[in-house]
């Protein structure tokens, strides 16, 4: 069956300029994560989100990130006047109401910030 | 803050041998403990969890031990194969949404 997928699957952009990054989670599923991971590092966490509400914003670096969720389904990671730091690739994940211990990644986007 | 952390960034194991990957943890709130394989290009894949009242859980060539007295979890592969090669990530829930939280990672290099 059709996993998780995100697009662009990479994207270079020019310092200052908005991205955002699309997620197509599996169909049922009603918990979406984005995280973030560096080169050679582990994932961060940036957002959680239960059906379309976000009850847990803390891993967002700084008021440039934003997320938002239509319903259960696809959901949007907008970074504001990007940043080199910005620079990583970002992970999707979801998973069924109560079994978010077995959460599905998606194959992440590659953000290059010039 | 309190976080997961990994003891060896490199693994080299010949191919046919037991893997075995270490992880430090500090949260002993957590209720899940979770191991990630990742490819290259590719993103995490769940492989196998246990539960914090368990100590021992096994899977298919793999068996994931949980030692809470030293916050100490391991994931062992047996009979290592080319196809494990990868980067393996231990993670914890930390919360009821399911908000993981990743160590650094181990690189597995199987050689022939």
């Amino acid at each position: 069956g059709a996993g998780v997928s995100q697009s662009p699957s990479n994207k270079v952009t020019e310092k200052g300029k908005d991205v955002e990054l699309r997620c197509d989670p599996i169909s049922g599923h009603t918990a979406l994560y984005w995280y973030r991971q560096r080169l050679g590092q582990g994932l961060e966490f940036l957002i959680y989100f239960q059906g379309n509400s976000a009850p847990d914003k803390s891993g967002l670096p700084s008021d440039r990130f934003s997320a938002e969720r239509t319903g259960e389904s696809v959901s949007t990671l907008t970074i504001q006047r990007t940043q080199q730091e910005d620079s990583a690739v970002y992970l999707c994940a979801s998973g069924r109401q109560g079994s978010y211990n077995e959460q599905f990644f998606g194959p992440g986007t590659r953000l290059t910030v010039l | 803050g309190e976080s997961v952390g990994l003891h060896l960034p490199t693994l080299s194991v010949q191919e046919g041998d037991n893997s075995i990957i270490n992880c430090a943890y500090s949260n002993s709130a957590s209720d899940y403990f979770i191991w990630y394989k990742q490819e290259s290009g590719k993103g995490p894949q769940f492989i196998i969890d246990i539960r914090s009242n368990m100590d021992k859980r096994q899977g298919q060539r793999v068996t994931v031990l949980l030692n809470k007295t030293v916050k100490h979890l391991s994931l062992q592969i047996a009979a290592t194969q080319p196809g494990d090669s990868a980067v393996y990530f231990c993670a914890e829930i930390t919360d009821s949404w399911g908000k993981l939280q990743f160590g650094a990672g181990t690189q597995v290099v199987v050689t022939p």
